[in-house]
């Protein structure tokens, strides 16, 4: 199956600082990335909807401007948590679906990162 | 709205034994299902998923899911449990919105398998 990388695997920041995750279709194009954010036990929660080269759609309750969102390119989004605090600490997963080619049917299935695990201290 | 009930958080059963995982969607439209397992610490893998075509999926690791329409059920099965199956199992629904599909996840089910 097509391949998406995801990066960092974790990692530990300081309250008010800032973190970009990555989020990457090796082999494949994606015009639309998903990610989101799964608490402990709880299952996964959709943060927002990348368009590449257009705005992020972000679910209610989501604040647009702590989490940053960008598409530039068809295999690549990134998220940031800007102004990081301890109640953002969580796992965030981003997942991919591929372009599909002209003429065909839109994908259905969508390919999932490893996560991030975020620790805001 | 479509959305995902899957019943029991928790589902225990011994190595060998038929593993049964519930879930039970709504949807007006024909649904596309899916069912994925993730590890602790790690992203999501796809089991198997249900676009309209058999009724019966055949998934990776032996699992399997059976697509019922008028129960509007989507249970995932495993004739017998290998300790390797621990994990916690997602259900989800694909919804089509305006230039794609967004996936509505399940609570997800913990299995457990004692030896």
């Amino acid at each position: 199956g097509a391949v998406v990388s995801q990066h960092p695997s974790w990692v530990i920041c300081k309250s008010g600082t800032s973190v970009k995750i990555e989020c990457r279709s090796l082999d494949f194009q994606a015009t639309t990335m998903f990610w989101y954010r799964q608490f402990p036990k709880q299952s996964l929660m959709l943060m927002a909807t990348s368009n590449e080269g257009s705005k992020a759609t972000y679910e209610q309750g989501v604040e647009k401007d702590k989490f940053l969102i960008n598409h530039a390119s068809l295999t690549l989004s990134t998220l940031t948590v800007t102004s990081a605090h301890p109640e953002d600490s969580s796992f965030y997963i981003c997942s991919a679906r591929a372009t599909p080619r002209p003429g065909a049917n839109m994908n259905t299935e969508a390919f999932f990162g490893q996560g991030t695990r975020l620790t805001v201290v | 709205a479509q959305s995902v009930t899957q019943l029991g958080s928790h589902v225990s059963v011994s190595e060998g034994a038929l593993v049964l995982l519930r879930c039970n969607y709504s949807s007006s439209v024909p649904p596309y299902l899916f069912w994925y397992v993730q590890y602790p610490n790690q992203g999501l893998q796809l089991l198997l998923k249900y676009t309209s075509a058999a009724t019966l999926v055949k998934g990776i690791n032996g699992f399997e899911a059976e697509f019922k329409k008028s129960e509007t059920s989507f249970h995932l099965t495993k004739p017998s449990a290998h300790m390797s199956d621990a994990a916690e199992y997602f259900c989800a629904v694909s919804e089509i919105i305006t230039g794609g599909f967004k996936t509505i996840f399940g609570a997800g089910t913990r299995l457990f398998v004692k030896a």
